[in-house]
């Protein structure tokens, strides 16, 4: 079956425009998580969303970024005001369980490779 | 809060030659852990996995990682490298909480 996507696979912005980068999590996975990926750092995590709800912001690196969910399905993350620090990989991932269970695993996207110049 | 070390950046090595990928983490309680690996223009994919039950855990390819309790571990190893071994290895951890905490990484290169 069709895994997780993300569009666009690239992205090359202006220092203070903004992106939106979407993912499609695999159809019936109600976990989503978002990380970002950035060179010799390994993946740091942004947010977890469970159906259309955030309980777990507290990767997000400032209020410039943002998420939402809608329809348990589709993730747009947007970055307001881009930075040339902001320049990463960001990877969307799906989970098929929620709730208290976390043992399930978690599928990657291919990723959104931004660029701010 | 949960932390991952992994201990090698970059790891060389010639084919058939066995391979350890340290690991290590930093939470007092019952955790998961997990090796992911990363091939060149691919996306992340789990290779294994340890939950409860047996600490010698097998995976694909013929990678197999050992959870020790009493070290904080959870070594990757390999007996017999392959050129096609050549990726990126991301050892994580979940210790009750919704999300994965990853380490940064080990890039290995396997020369034919």
């Amino acid at each position: 079956g069709a895994g997780v996507s993300q569009s666009p696979s690239n992205k090359v912005t202006e220092k203070g425009k903004d992106v939106e980068l979407r993912c499609d999590p695999i159809s019936g996975h109600t976990a989503l998580y978002w990380y970002r990926q950035s060179l010799g750092q390994g993946l740091e995590f942004l947010i977890y969303f469970q159906g259309n709800s955030a309980p777990d912001k507290s990767g997000l690196p400032s209020d410039r970024f943002s998420a939402e969910r809608t329809g348990g399905s589709v993730s747009t993350l947007t970055i307001q005001r881009t930075q040339q620090e902001d320049s990463a990989v960001y990877l969307c991932a799906s989970r098929q369980s929620g709730g208290l269970d976390f043992t399930g695993e978690q599928y990657f996207g291919p990723g959104t490779r931004l660029t701010v110049t | 809060a949960q932390s991952v070390s992994q201990h090698n950046h970059h790891v060389i090595l010639s084919e058939a030659a066995s391979l350890e990928l340290g690991c290590n983490y930093s939470y007092g309680g019952t955790v998961n852990l997990f090796w992911y690996v990363q091939y060149p223009g691919q996306h992340l994919q789990l290779l294994l996995k340890y939950f409860s039950g047996d600490p010698l855990v097998k995976g694909i390819k013929g990678f197999e990682a050992e959870f020790i309790k009493s070290k904080f571990s959870f070594n990757l190893r390999k007996p017999s490298v392959q050129w096609s071994d050549t990726a990126e290895y991301f050892c994580a951890v979940n210790a009750g909480y919704s999300t994965l905490t990853f380490g940064k990484g080990t890039m290995l290169l396997v020369s034919p």
